[in-house]
């Protein structure tokens, strides 16, 4: 069975931390995304990565950078968190073919206080 | 690049009434077009997806979605709701306007909420 694994299901931080999501798949996928959900906007890209090393702003990456170093982890990183980053923040991963869906994790809600 | 628009943001409904969730997308170039769902406290799963060829597919727990390309909409119905449907539904096109992969583009989705 596919899997994408979140580190943390909820999370609480203070403002100004510096907080890391992990996100690993075990599909070998070569894209990876971080989304940020809130009522009424839905999903919104922050970023993707579509190899190692390579990354490509989203919709929203202000305030975000990520890492991935190896192929099946993708972090997303808030170097000083703030409290408008409260959200539920979901990883996905997804081959490199058009046709295919995306594997969502099962999400990090976050709480930045 | 692309954009999608799902219309209703809630729809309420009773167990056993049939239902259809709306979905636009903006571009009438060649798309792939899915819907997905999310269970409380829980991650995306997908529903289905077209691709291409028959404009009527069928997907998991008895739902199915028009692609209508004249409309550019891809609406998904069910016709007999269980109160287990109660959940979130996204609908999302593929994006090609990066040059390196596709990324999906996602609606605000619509929460269906049925009651006994």
């Amino acid at each position: 069975d596919v899997k994408v694994t979140q580190s943390s299901r909820y999370l609480v931080k203070r403002t100004g931390e510096k907080v890391f999501l992990e996100c690993v798949q075990d599909m070998d996928h070569e894209n990876m995304f971080w989304y940020r959900q809130d009522p009424g906007l839905g999903l919104r890209l922050i970023y993707f990565s579509y190899d190692v090393k390579m990354k490509e702003k989203g919709d929203i990456p202000e305030g975000y950078s990520v890492s991935r170093e190896k192929k099946e982890r993708f972090s997303l990183i808030l170097e000083s968190a703030s409290t408008n980053q409260t959200s539920m923040y979901l990883c996905a991963s997804r081959k490199d073919d058009q046709d295919t869906e995306a594997f969502f994790g099962q999400g990090t809600r976050l709480t930045v206080v | 690049a692309q954009s999608v628009t799902q219309l209703d943001s809630q729809v309420p409904v009773f167990e056993e009434a049939p239902v259809e969730l709306r979905c636009n997308y903006s571009s009438s170039v060649s798309v792939y077009l899915f819907w997905y769902v999310q269970y409380p406290n829980q991650g995306l799963q997908l529903l289905l997806k077209y691709l291409s060829g028959s404009t009527l597919v069928k997907g998991i727990n008895g739902f199915e979605a028009e692609f209508n390309k004249s409309q550019t909409s891809f609406h998904l119905r069910k016709p007999s709701v269980h109160i287990s449907d109660t959940a979130e539904y996204f609908c999302a096109v593929s994006d090609q306007s990066s040059y390196n992969t596709d990324k999906l583009i996602f609606g605000t989705g619509t929460r269906l909420q049925v009651f006994p």
